[in-house]
């Protein structure tokens, strides 16, 4: 069936370093991607949304990239800091869906000082 | 900064019980949704809410569960007779429209035992 997945489960970093996280999905109707920051005992919160007309969107300290041929979703963190230890999640939903979104199992994202 | 709220934070609750779990959407939005996560999961989409009905919702939304925006501000999320297997976090979310940024608030966890 459809779904979102993420390659890796767990991801460490040293601080200052740039970190990496990917996300591949297989819906080739999705049509909005975002990735979202999860802390320990709190709601999903946004980081950064990128439509599927787009390839590239940066925000602060954050890119997003889109690869829509082999339908894989990147999520570049530069200077990473404590404060980014998180579990990352990218979802999508499909165009015309009213916002069912549909969310990555996580990447555990560990900061080392 | 406008934040969806959530009460309780954590409800523990027996077999068989109805539970309701309630959320203050940010005012300006006009689509309103349930997500859960069981621990250790992916966040998994209930429904969607907009122009006061369901627009979408997924197979786990069985007629156990409903939704309804009793007033102006409040959006709830209720079970009938809850199972084990509901245990999890709640999420709602927000937007102020369709694939826009969706928030999330900081969820109740349900326990049933």
């Amino acid at each position: 069936g459809e779904s979102v997945g993420l390659h890796l489960p767990t991801l460490s970093v040293q601080e200052g370093d740039n970190s990496i996280i990917n996300c591949a999905y297989s819906n080739s109707a999705s049509d909005y991607f975002i990735w979202y920051k999860q802390e320990s005992g709190k709601g999903p919160q946004f980081i950064i949304d990128i439509r599927s007309n787009m390839d590239k969107r940066q925000g602060q300290r954050v890119t997003v990239l889109l690869n829509k041929t082999v339908k894989h979703l990147s999520l570049q963190i530069a200077a990473t800091q404590p404060g980014d230890s998180a579990v990352y999640f990218c979802a999508e939903t499909p165009r015309g869906s009213a916002r069912q979104l549909t969310f990555g199992s996580g990447t555990q994202l560990t900061v080392l000082p | 900064e406008p934040e969806v709220t959530q009460t309780p934070s954590h409800q523990v609750t027996q077999m068989g019980q109805e539970v309701i779990l309630r959320c203050v959407p940010i005012s300006n939005h006009l689509y309103f949704y349930w997500y859960r996560q069981i621990l250790g999961q992916k966040v998994e989409f209930l429904v969607s809410f907009y122009n006061n009905e369901i627009s979408e919702k997924s197979e786990i939304f069985d007629d156990q569960f409903s939704v309804e925006r009793p007033d102006g501000s409040n959006f709830t999320l209720k079970i009938r007779s809850t199972k084990l297997e509901d245990s999890a976090m709640y999420f709602c979310a927000s937007s102020a429209g369709v694939n826009t940024e969706a928030f999330f608030g900081q969820g109740t966890r349900l326990t049933v035992v």
